[in-house]
C-alpha cells in the first residue's frame, strides 16, 4: 500500500515563489505525478516525474528524490489563478493504479 | 480532440438503490480509471480498464463494479447504496495504463444518496 503526505494548507502573495512538498512510502514506484484542482472542477495535470531530478514547466517545476522519497512543485511568479489544491499522486507497479495525497490547498493573496 | 465526458453531472439516489455513471474517454484513449472523491480529500482509487478488461482494483466493496466497451467508454456501476457512498466520481482517461502524461479528468458526477 501507500502513505502520501502533504501540507493541508499554504498561503503566499502574488508574484512570490512557493514550494509544496510531498513525501510517500510505497512498494512499487513508477512514477510521481502533481495536479492542480480548483474548487468544484476536475484535477488537471501538471507534471510528472519518475526519475530523480527537476522537471521544468514554465512557471512550474517538479523534483523527485526516489531514495527519499520525496517530491515537491515549485510554484514561480505566483497569480492569483493559481489559488487552488494541488494533489501529490503517486503511480504503484504496472497496473497503473495511481494513489493521490489529499491535497494541499493554496491560497495566493494580493 | 474531445475530453473526458461523464453523464449525469448531479445525481440524487436513495439508500439501497443502484446507480450507473457513464463515461467517454478522451478521443486516442484505452485505459480509464474511476476515482472516488470525498469533500476535503483526494480521489481514491476504484478500478481501472484497459481495453475492456479490469487491470487493477481500489479497496471498494465487490457492489462497485464496472464495465468499458469497445469504444473505450466505460460504466461504474453501484449496488446498494450507502449514505458514504456521497461524493464526487471521477472517471479519468489515459493513453495506456502506464504513459507519462497523467490522466485527463472528466468533470466528474455528484452523487449524493440520501
Amino acid at each position: 500500500g501507500q502513505n502520501i503526505d502533504q501540507p493541508t494548507e499554504m498561503t503566499a502573495t502574488e508574484g512570490a515563489i512557493v514550494q509544496i512538498n510531498c513525501t510517500y512510502q510505497t512498494s512499487g514506484f513508477n512514477g510521481l505525478f502533481w495536479y492542480q484542482q480548483h474548487a468544484g472542477e476536475a484535477p488537471t495535470f501538471l507534471s510528472y516525474n519518475v526519475l530523480d531530478g527537476l522537471e521544468e514547466k514554465g512557471r512550474f517545476s517538479s523534483f523527485l528524490s526516489r531514495s527519499k522519497g520525496y517530491s515537491y512543485l515549485l510554484l514561480k511568479e505566483l497569480q492569483m489563478k493559481d489559488s487552488a489544491s494541488y494533489l501529490c499522486a503517486v503511480r504503484e507497479g504496472n497496473a497503473g493504479k495511481s494513489t493521490f495525497g489529499d491535497g494541499t490547498t493554496l491560497t495566493v493573496k494580493p | 480532440e474531445t475530453g473526458v465526458t461523464q453523464s449525469p453531472t448531479h445525481l440524487i439516489k436513495t439508500r439501497g438503490q443502484q446507480v450507473t455513471l457513464r463515461c467517454s474517454s478522451q478521443s486516442g484513449h484505452n485505459t480509464v480509471s474511476w476515482y472516488q472523491q470525498a469533500l476535503g480529500q483526494g480521489p481514491q482509487f476504484i478500478f481501472q480498464y484497459y481495453r475492456e478488461e479490469e487491470n487493477g482494483r481500489g479497496n471498494f466493496p465487490p457492489r462497485f463494479s464496472g464495465l468499458q466497451f469497445p469504444n473505450y467508454s466505460s460504466e461504474l456501476n453501484v449496488n446498494a447504496l450507502e449514505l458514504d457512498d456521497s461524493a464526487l466520481y471521477l472517471c479519468a482517461s489515459s493513453s495506456a495504463p502506464t504513459d507519462n502524461y497523467g490522466y485527463t479528468f472528466g468533470s466528474g458526477t455528484r452523487l449524493t444518496v440520501v
